[in-house]
């Protein structure tokens, strides 16, 4: 069965530190990834995704992460972490069986002190 | 559009009790979800449909009932409360030929005593 990791539960940073999350998927196929943030009180949100071509995605917020299909990895990047970052983060993974659109991670929260 | 909405934000129930959480979507989305939120556990699929009339169960259905009878309504009944149903319900939409590209709605908070 297809599965994500994400292998910080939380992180801690300082305003202007950088940041990596990671995520490790299972399935070896062809595969599409997503980051999704949900700040305080708020609904998940797309940040990024890949589906082809260019392993570095860009997405909102100045946010990237990078598809690194040797290791199974999708990390998400962002070279200067602000307040307003502090939030839950999610990596899912395109479900391959029919109906199972996404399967997501147990998330990462992120906390960041002013 | 409203995108997808959710009603009510919070309700708090006794064991036993039953109650049915409201979701509804104006984007003419076909496939509609629904998931449970719980600390250090992510997002778990509890039921899904791909079309009105269509409905299927995901990773976690026990307890929970859904029915589609129209393409923008997807409500999730719970028929006896139980605390181990104390989470955060988030519906979701997308078109069926992107699924994975989903609508969240904002969330209903429930605490089961």
């Amino acid at each position: 069965a297809q599965s994500v990791s994400q292998h910080n539960h939380h992180v801690i940073l300082s305003e202007a530190a950088s940041l990596e999350l990671g995520c490790n998927y299972s399935y070896g196929g062809t595969v599409n990834l997503f980051w999704y943030v949900q700040y305080p009180g708020q609904h998940l949100q797309l940040l990024l995704k890949y589906f082809s071509g260019d392993p570095l995605v860009k997405g909102i917020k100045g946010f990237e992460a990078e598809f690194i299909k040797s290791k199974f990895s999708f990390n998400l990047r962002k070279p200067s972490v602000q307040w307003s970052d502090t939030a839950e983060y999610f990596c899912a993974v395109r479900g391959n069986q029919a109906g199972t659109a996404l399967i997501f991670g147990k998330g990462t929260t992120l906390s960041v002190s002013s | 559009n409203a995108g997808v909405t959710q009603t009510p934000k919070f309700q708090v129930l006794k064991t036993g009790q039953s109650m049915t959480l409201q979701c509804a979507q104006d984007m003419n989305h076909e496939y509609m979800s629904w998931y449970r939120q719980d600390p250090g556990m992510g997002l778990r699929l509890i039921h899904y449909s791909v079309g009105a009339g269509i409905t299927d169960q995901g990773e976690v259905p026990n307890g929970y009932n859904v029915s589609r009878s129209t393409t923008e309504d997807f409500p999730l009944r719970l028929l006896s409360a139980a605390p181990s149903q104390t989470s955060v319900y988030f519906c979701a939409s997308s078109t069926s030929n992107r699924a994975y590209e989903q609508y969240f709605g904002p969330g209903t908070r429930l605490t089961v005593t």
